[in-house]
C-alpha cells in the first residue's frame, strides 16, 4: 500500500456522461498530480494541485476539471465522456513542491466508456 | 520543455543476464531524474532517483542507474535479472519550475525468459 488511495478502482460508464475519480493523498503530503495513463499516448499529465490550489496545467481537456479539498484529497470530473477517454487514471502525491521529492502513486482508476 | 526518450518499446532478456534499459533527456538546466516501475495492474513504484552529487545510484530490488551529464543519458542497469522483474519501467525528469512536475518517457515493457 502506497498511502495514496484512488477510488473507484474500475469504472464502466456511457458515452456522454459524467464520473468523478477520487483521490485522497498519502498522509501529510501536500501536492497532488492526476495523469492519464493510454497505450497510445503513454503518461500524460493532466493537473496539479498543492494545498488547494492549482499550480499546473498538462494536457487537460476542457470537458474535464479538478479540485483539491481543503482535507487535501482531490477529485477528478471528466464529463460529456467519450470512447477515447478511457484509460487508466492515475493520482499521485508528493510533500512539497521540491524536485528532489517525486511522487508515490496510487493504484489507479480504470475507466472504460462504452 | 524538458523530455525523456526511451528508445523501443520491449526488451527480452534471459533469466540472470543483464539487464539494461536505455533513458535519454533533454534539459537545459542540471535535472532531476527518475526511474518508476509499474506491475502488472498497479501503480508506478520508484526504483530510484538522481538528484545531485555521486552519479551512480542504487534503488530497490538490485537496480542502479547513472547520470551521464556529457551522454544526457540515465540507463537503468541490473546485473542479473530475475522473474519478478518482468514489468514497464519509466524514466522521468522533473520540470524546471518549482512545481517540481514529472515528465515521464513511453516506458519500456521488460520481459524475463526462463
Amino acid at each position: 500500500d502506497s498511502g495514496v488511495t484512488q477510488t473507484p478502482k474500475h469504472l464502466i460508464t456511457a458515452t456522454g456522461q459524467r464520473v468523478t475519480l477520487r483521490c485522497s493523498p498519502r498522509s501529510g503530503d501536500l501536492s497532488v498530480y492526476w495523469y492519464q495513463q493510454s497505450l497510445d499516448q503513454g503518461l500524460q499529465f493532466l493537473i496539479q494541485y498543492y494545498n488547494g490550489e492549482e499550480r499546473a496545467k498538462g494536457n487537460i481537456l476542457e470537458r474535464f476539471s479538478a479540485q483539491q479539498f481543503p482535507d487535501l484529497h482531490s477529485e477528478l470530473n471528466l464529463s460529456s465522456l467519450e470512447l477515447g477517454d478511457s484509460a487508466l487514471y492515475f493520482c499521485a502525491s508528493s510533500l512539497t513542491l521540491s524536485r528532489v521529492d517525486g511522487y508515490t502513486f496510487g493504484s489507479g482508476t480504470r475507466l472504460t466508456v462504452v | 520543455a524538458q523530455s525523456v526518450t526511451q528508445l523501443g518499446s520491449h526488451v527480452s532478456v534471459s533469466e540472470g543476464a543483464l539487464v539494461l534499459l536505455r533513458c535519454n533527456y533533454s534539459s537545459s538546466v542540471p535535472p532531476y531524474l527518475f526511474w518508476y516501475v509499474q506491475y502488472p495492474n498497479q501503480g508506478l513504484q520508484l526504483l530510484l532517483k538522481y538528484t545531485t552529487g555521486a552519479t551512480l545510484v542504487k534503488g530497490i530490488n538490485g537496480f542502479e542507474a547513472e547520470f551521464k551529464k556529457s551522454e544526457t543519458s540515465f540507463h537503468l542497469t541490473k546485473p542479473s535479472a530475475h522473474m519478478s522483474d518482468a514489468a514497464e519501467y519509466f524514466c522521468a525528469v522533473s520540470d524546471l519550475r518549482a512545481n517540481s512536475k514529472l515528465t515521464f518517457g513511453k516506458g519500456i515493457t521488460l520481459s524475463v525468459r526462463p
